[in-house]
């Protein structure tokens, strides 16, 4: 199995740019979470999503963050317009169904903005 | 709610043990551990699904106590391998993983 895979591994924009994370999950997987990590915050939990539908959004920081699962093998996180204070790893991360699945985190993306 | 995990930080000799704490103010469905090393994703450790289970991986284990919300991590006779920070993880809803800050748990020969 391929595992969780996520794209870009480091990106490097400027303020007020839009910035696309890209994350694959393990097949056959129902759960799919976004984390962002940061020294200040540790691991948090953004979004998450349950047979492609988003669960519960309250982590998601603000508008400008939102996140879609157009299938079950594919899920996106956009920032726009980023700010610096958008600098942080995000991981994107899977399960089964039920609640013995360990969760699967991808390598994670990460993202600094200047 | 995010859990509360003590102690944030800990340092030990190889050989050693150490205990870490996860608490919760809600009534959870599990509990997970994870560790992570520097620059790289967490990797899962275990999973607790009922009060009072206790679980073992290799020198590690885990127990839960569903009534007081808790889980504890136990590392026995630290090896360098160990070093890492280990996140308590809890399913308060059936499926919604909330992280604790962390441990950093640093081993010295």
């Amino acid at each position: 199995d391929a595992g969780v895979i996520q794209s870009p591994r480091h990106e490097v924009t400027e303020m007020g740019q839009e910035v696309t994370l890209r994350c694959k999950p393990i097949s056959g997987h129902d759960y799919l979470f976004w984390y962002r990590q940061t020294m200040m915050r540790g691991l948090e939990l953004l979004i998450y999503f349950n047979n492609n539908v988003p669960i519960d959004d309250s982590g998601m920081p603000e508008d400008r963050f939102s996140a879609k699962m157009p299938n079950a093998s594919f899920s996106t996180l956009k920032i726009q317009p980023s700010e610096p204070r958008d600098s942080a790893v995000y991981f994107c991360a899977s399960r089964r169904q039920g609640n013995t699945g360990e969760l699967f985190f991808g390598e994670g993306s990460r993202l600094t903005v200047l | 709610q995010q859990p509360v995990q003590s102690p944030q930080a800990v340092i030990l000799r190889e050989g050693e043990d150490a205990v870490i704490n996860c608490s919760s103010s809600k009534a959870l469905y599990s509990v997970h551990w994870y560790r992570q090393k520097h620059g790289e994703a967490p990797v899962f450790l275990m999973i607790l699904l009922k009060g009072g289970e206790q679980k073992g991986h290799e020198k590690i284990s885990a127990s839960f106590n569903e009534k007081k919300q808790q889980s504890s991590l136990y590392l026995t006779a630290s090896q360098l391998s160990y070093s890492g920070t280990y996140f308590c993880g809890t399913d308060q809803s059936g499926g919604k993983l909330i992280f604790g800050q962390g441990t950093e748990l640093s081993v010295k020969p």
